[in-house]
């Protein structure tokens, strides 16, 4: 069965600081694939990013970056000088070839002015 | 061009009586699932429909039904309503199967009260 765990349920940083949300799935499968998406307040769910479960290779975009190392199946997202407009529910999904995509319960980042 | 629409936005019904929620995915995808989202399960997974033919159904009662047109555009029902199925009702689409390739463009959701 496919998992997604996100153990921090909630974090609040300083405006500025980076901060690192944790996401830790599993499956059996060797060919799924990861993403992020952002709720913001406004509750609209919006995609970030995807990743393959072959390309470990990690992603910047901007503020945003992904470290995804399959040797601890962990799919972590990091925001660098965090932002007020930062503040959002963030969920990390899996999903395979064949089956749904899943979604961890999310964790809720409160970016402080 | 627009995104995902999802009509209604909110509604309010009572316990026994059966709803129908109504999805438009974005011009071009062809490919719609839907996710129930509440404070205490988070995002669940309903179902998954692609060109008409539902690919993938959750853990849902039987209750919980849905459909796709040749148009793309989804619905889905539940009937008999239960307080438990107070929620967000969220639909999403994709361009691919199941938002796997280019991820999942979701709708602002429609809020089911059930009373």
């Amino acid at each position: 069965a496919q998992k997604v765990t996100q153990a921090q349920t909630e974090i609040s940083v300083v405006e500025k600081e980076d901060v690192t949300l944790d996401c830790v799935y599993e499956t059996r499968d060797t060919t799924y694939y990861l993403f992020w998406y952002k709720q913001p307040p406004s509750g609209e769910l919006v995609f970030l990013i995807r990743r393959n479960s072959f390309d470990e290779q990690n992603e910047i975009s901007g503020r945003y970056s992904w470290n995804f190392q399959k040797s601890t199946s962990s799919f972590n997202f990091t925001i660098t000088a965090s932002q007020v407009v930062d503040s959002a529910v963030y969920f990390c999904a899996l999903g395979n070839r064949d089956d749904k995509i899943i979604f961890g319960k999310g964790t809720r980042l409160h970016i402080l002015p | 061009k627009a995104g995902v629409t999802q009509t209604p936005r909110y509604l309010i019904k009572t316990r026994g009586q059966q709803v129908t929620l109504s999805c438009s995915p974005i011009s071009g995808h062809r490919s719609v699932s839907w996710y129930q989202q509440t404070p205490g399960q988070g995002l669940q997974f309903l179902f998954e429909y692609f060109s008409e033919t539902q690919r993938n159904k959750g853990n849902f009662p039987g209750r919980f039904s849905g459909r796709q047109f040749s148009n793309s555009r989804s619905e889905m029902n539940v009937s008999t309503l239960e307080l438990g199925d107070s929620a967000l009702y969220l639909c999403a689409s994709s361009p691919d199967y199941g938002g796997r390739g280019r991820g999942l463009y979701f709708g602002p959701g429609t809020r089911l009260t059930v009373t």
